[in-house]
């Protein structure tokens, strides 16, 4: 079956806009989550969603939010870019919330601020 | 955010030979996880690890829950060109349902 997507792969925006990411996930799952990966900071989880709610929080500003589709589908949405948003941005499904550590990540979208 | 400490950062070898990496945390973790991120592409999942003391293989992969629960350990048995990415593990708490990543450790291997 297949994986789970994330599109665009690629994305250039100005310091100042917003910009909307979205995640496919796997046939059948329904839990999807979210994580900002820096060569800095590493990977840092941003947001879970399971049924169209968000069920837990990273430590991230306001800027960052997401929403889920009642198809399972999600959408990230990053609002006033900063030079330091510039990150990959990677998409995890798995069946339930509960055993969300048996992740399934899609192949990220790459964000630059500019 | 909080990061688990993940050593060696990087690490340089040679095809055939075995390689040991390992991961600490100052948090109790119910379960540890090993990835695996080749160039533009998500992590894969390796291992997963349930109990601590477990000792779980993966083909040449073989990993270890500690008893503390408070590290693990990734080893990888006469390694090939494929092996070569980035290793991440990860602790999973059941409170706060949340995956924690280590910064990684880098495998190239030296033709």
């Amino acid at each position: 079956k297949a994986g789970v997507t994330q599109t665009p792969r690629y994305l250039i925006k100005t310091r100042g806009q917003q910009v909307t990411l979205s995640c496919s996930p796997i046939s059948g799952h329904r839990s999807v989550s979210w994580y900002q990966q820096t060569p800095g900071q590493g990977l840092q989880f941003l947001f879970e969603y399971f049924s169209e709610t968000q069920r837990n929080k990273g430590n991230f500003p306001g800027r960052f939010s997401g929403r889920q589709f009642s198809n399972s589908r999600s959408e990230m949405n990053v609002s006033t870019l900063e030079l330091g948003d510039s990150a990959l941005y990677l998409c995890a499904s798995s069946l339930f919330p509960t055993v969300s550590y048996e992740q399934y990540f899609g192949p990220g979208t790459r964000l630059t601020v500019t | 955010g909080q990061q688990l400490n993940q050593s060696p950062q990087s690490m340089f070898i040679q095809e055939g030979e075995d390689v040991s990496m390992n991961c600490t945390s100052s948090s109790i973790f119910n379960t540890w996880l090993w990835y695996k991120q080749d160039p533009g592409e998500g992590p894969v999942l390796l291992i997963a690890l349930y109990k601590a003391g477990e000792l779980t293989s993966n083909g040449r992969l073989t990993a270890q829950f500690g008893i503390t629960r408070k590290d693990s350990f990734l080893n990888i048995s006469a390694s090939i060109p494929s092996d070569v990415g980035i290793y991440f593990c990860s602790g999973f708490n059941f409170g706060n349902e949340k995956l924690t990543f280590g910064t990684g450790t880098r495998l190239t291997i030296i033709p």
